[in-house]
């Protein structure tokens, strides 16, 4: 069974930083684009960041370039998100999600930016 | 930047039949944006329905259905059952970046 469990969300102030973690299991891995979506409360769905299976190619949104670093550790069957120079903007569910389909999903990670 | 435009409401009878749309602001959409959509129900992370305009994963019952219409990506769903009631998304693909609609919610009354 594939699943994915993300941790690392919490409450940090602005100018803040975390690191997310997402858990992976049920699949080979390092065979996989993986992919971090966002949602604020009440609102639709972003495409923060994804990493090729090998980690060569990586993007970021607009809204999170030059902040955000996402990273993957194959041997781990682990994808990160690190985020720096937080903002009251970045408050959201974090999700993690499996490949060019964004076929399975985490149940998502709470990040509050707020002092 | 590219814009997705989905319709914000839409309400359906039970049993009946609705259509959603993803529309882009480049212009028409291809199987080249591999359109893709998922549902949302309140408190649960997104479930994958479509990939590749008109696939089902093996989890997403027969009467949800993908196709391009009218230069968009669309979701038809027949014989809409309650438990359709939810937010749909769809995202399409421009070469490396990934862009979500912003989401329509489907009143099943």
């Amino acid at each position: 069974e594939v699943q994915l469990v993300e941790s690392g969300g919490g409450l940090v102030q602005p100018g803040g930083s975390l690191r997310l973690s997402c858990a992976a299991s049920g699949f080979t891995f390092s065979n996989y684009e993986m992919n971090w979506v966002r949602q604020a409360a009440g609102k639709g769905l972003e495409c923060v960041s994804y990493i090729s299976n090998s980690g060569s190619t990586i993007y970021y949104a607009d809204s999170v370039k030059g902040r955000f670093t996402i990273s993957r550790d194959n041997s781990k069957n682990s994808l990160y998100l690190q985020m720096n120079s937080l903002r009251a903007e970045d408050t959201a569910v974090y999700y993690c999600t499996r490949g060019t389909g964004f076929d399975y999903w985490g149940q998502g990670t709470l990040v509050t930016v707020s002092s | 930047q590219t814009v997705v435009t989905q319709e914000p409401s839409l309400t359906v009878s039970p049993g009946g039949t609705v259509t959603l749309t993803c529309a882009s602001s480049t212009g028409a959409v291809t199987s080249g944006n591999s359109p893709k959509w998922f549902q949302q129900k309140p408190g649960q992370a997104p479930r994958a329905l479509i990939y590749s305009t008109s696939n089902r994963h093996s989890w997403t019952p027969a009467r949800f259905s993908g196709s391009l219409l009218g230069g968009k990506a669309a979701l038809t769903l027949s014989g809409v059952q309650p438990e359709d009631e939810a937010e749909y998304y769809c995202l399409l693909y421009y070469g490396g970046v990934r862009v979500f609609g912003g989401g329509t919610k489907l009143t099943v009354l």
